[in-house]
């Protein structure tokens, strides 16, 4: 079955840690997405790529980082710099145009 | 800038009480609006796509309308598997390349039996 799968579904993160969330795709898109979910707030972006090795900045890109080696992979690493991470993080691809972003089933990160 | 206003932000109905939902929009040049269905805890689900103004799409309960200022999602005799948040997005003209989604807040539907 073609789709995007996310890992883990939980994360726990210790002060001044560093964690990353999976995100793979088997849909052949090209573009690959991160958003942030937050009670009472829309989805809103973290980071996107439209080609592997090339990756812009969302709307709330500090604290985070990225990298996009792979087609199908776009991991999204949660710094120590990100002082609130507490949240639900969603995946998303397309193909480049106006296409509509499919999304996978989410992390929720908790900080300890 | 773009911007999505959803509403109402919650709503209760009855099983088979008919209603619509409500997404007005302000954006540069719309390439596209999108309805999604997200469940708690789960990754939002793709509903519809909407390019232009007067198009429509329906799927079973569900129809999905446009103007040039605003969405509506009408739900036609909901059952209560249809309770769950839907979420509106549109894409605007692209900004140095972005395909980004604005997203509104989201709109709460709890159907009851």
């Amino acid at each position: 079955d073609g789709g995007i799968t996310q890992s883990p579904k939980y994360l726990f993160r210790k002060e001044g840690q560093n964690v990353t969330l999976s995100c793979e795709q088997n849909l052949n898109h090209d573009a690959m997405y991160w958003y942030r979910q937050d009670p009472g707030q829309g989805l809103r972006l973290i980071y996107y790529s439209q080609i592997v090795n090339d990756f812009q900045k969302g709307d709330i890109a500090e604290g985070y980082s990225v990298s996009r080696e792979k087609k199908e992979s776009f991991p999204l690493t949660v710094t120590s710099a990100q002082k609130n991470p507490t949240a639900f993080y969603l995946c998303a691809s397309s193909t480049v145009g106006r296409e509509t972003q499919y999304f996978g089933p989410g992390t929720r990160l908790l900080v300890l | 800038e773009d911007q999505v206003t959803q509403s109402p932000e919650a709503l209760r109905l009855q099983e088979g009480e008919s209603s619509s939902l409500n997404c007005s929009y302000t954006v540069s040049g719309l390439r596209g609006l999108f309805w999604y269905r997200q469940d708690p805890g789960k990754g939002p689900e793709f509903l519809f796509t909407l390019y232009s103004a007067g198009e429509e799409k329906e799927k079973e309960r569900l129809k999905a309308t446009l103007t040039k200022k605003e969405s509506f999602l009408h739900i036609t005799a909901p059952k209560p598997e249809d309770s769950a948040t839907y979420l509106c997005a549109v894409q605007g003209e692209t900004q140095g390349g972005s395909e980004k989604l604005v997203f509104g807040k989201g709109m709460k539907l709890t159907v009851n039996p």
